[in-house]
């Protein structure tokens, strides 16, 4: 399985601003995704993210709000811009497991954001 | 269209107790299925996934669930449920690797 970490684990934004979420995965993986789950929701699929790609954002989520950077097989960030209050809520990012665990996700512990 | 229902949004239950979660699924052929478990402040932890064969599944913790085709259905069970177990619970199905469809939850509180 793929020990996952994110950066930072909480913070609380002012409106208008941007917050850059950075995901690290301790081995290379094809498939990241972004997900989000709003104060006492499910997750909800943001986008995914493909090393060497542009990220594939699901209905409702547009490039413009949520840049996403994919750098290498490692690594990841989601941005979060011009917040809204309506932005606040836990974003997690997820890799694919591949081999065994096809189809299987193993997430990141998320990053709790408040925006004023 | 795909989705995966979870019909209980709350459910609590004495330390003790046996523990039953619903998780119904609706997709043109069956889904890999999973169950996850979200702690107060934590992301979302594994606890156990059908692809194919024995339909009665076991996981970590002491969970097993089980694949009912004719219902639709890979309910999640506990024979004893421990304090610790409090918790919300996704159930989730996925088709392919990048469409994954997560339950609404069932948050899980157990009285001592």
């Amino acid at each position: 399985s793929a020990v996952i970490s994110q950066k930072p684990s909480r913070d609380i934004c002012q409106r208008g601003t941007s917050l850059t979420i950075q995901c690290q995965v301790d081995s290379q993986v094809t498939m990241m995704f972004w997900y989000r789950q709003q104060p006492g929701q499910s997750l909800t699929l943001i986008a995914t993210a493909n090393q060497g790609s542009e990220a594939t954002y699901e209905s409702g989520f547009v490039i413009d709000k949520f840049p996403i950077s994919r750098p290498n097989l490692t690594f990841s960030t989601l941005t979060v811009s011009n917040m809204s209050p309506e932005d606040s809520s836990i974003y997690l990012c997820s890799v694919e497991g591949g081999g065994a665990s096809k189809y299987e996700q193993f997430f990141g512990p998320g990053t709790r954001l408040t925006v004023l | 269209a795909q989705s995966v229902t979870q019909p209980d949004i709350h459910i609590t239950v004495s330390e003790g107790a046996s523990l039953e979660l619903r998780c119904n699924y609706s997709y043109g052929a069956t889904p890999y299925l999973f169950w996850y478990v979200q702690s107060p402040g934590q992301g979302l932890q594994l606890l156990l996934k059908y692809f194919s064969g024995d339909t009665l599944v076991q996981g970590i913790k002491g969970f097993e669930a089980e694949f009912k085709r004719s219902q639709s259905s890979f309910n999640l069970r506990k024979p004893s449920v421990h304090w610790s177990d409090a918790a919300e619970y996704f159930c989730a199905g996925a088709y392919n690797n990048n469409d994954m469809r997560f339950g609404a939850g069932t948050r899980l509180t157990v009285k001592p």
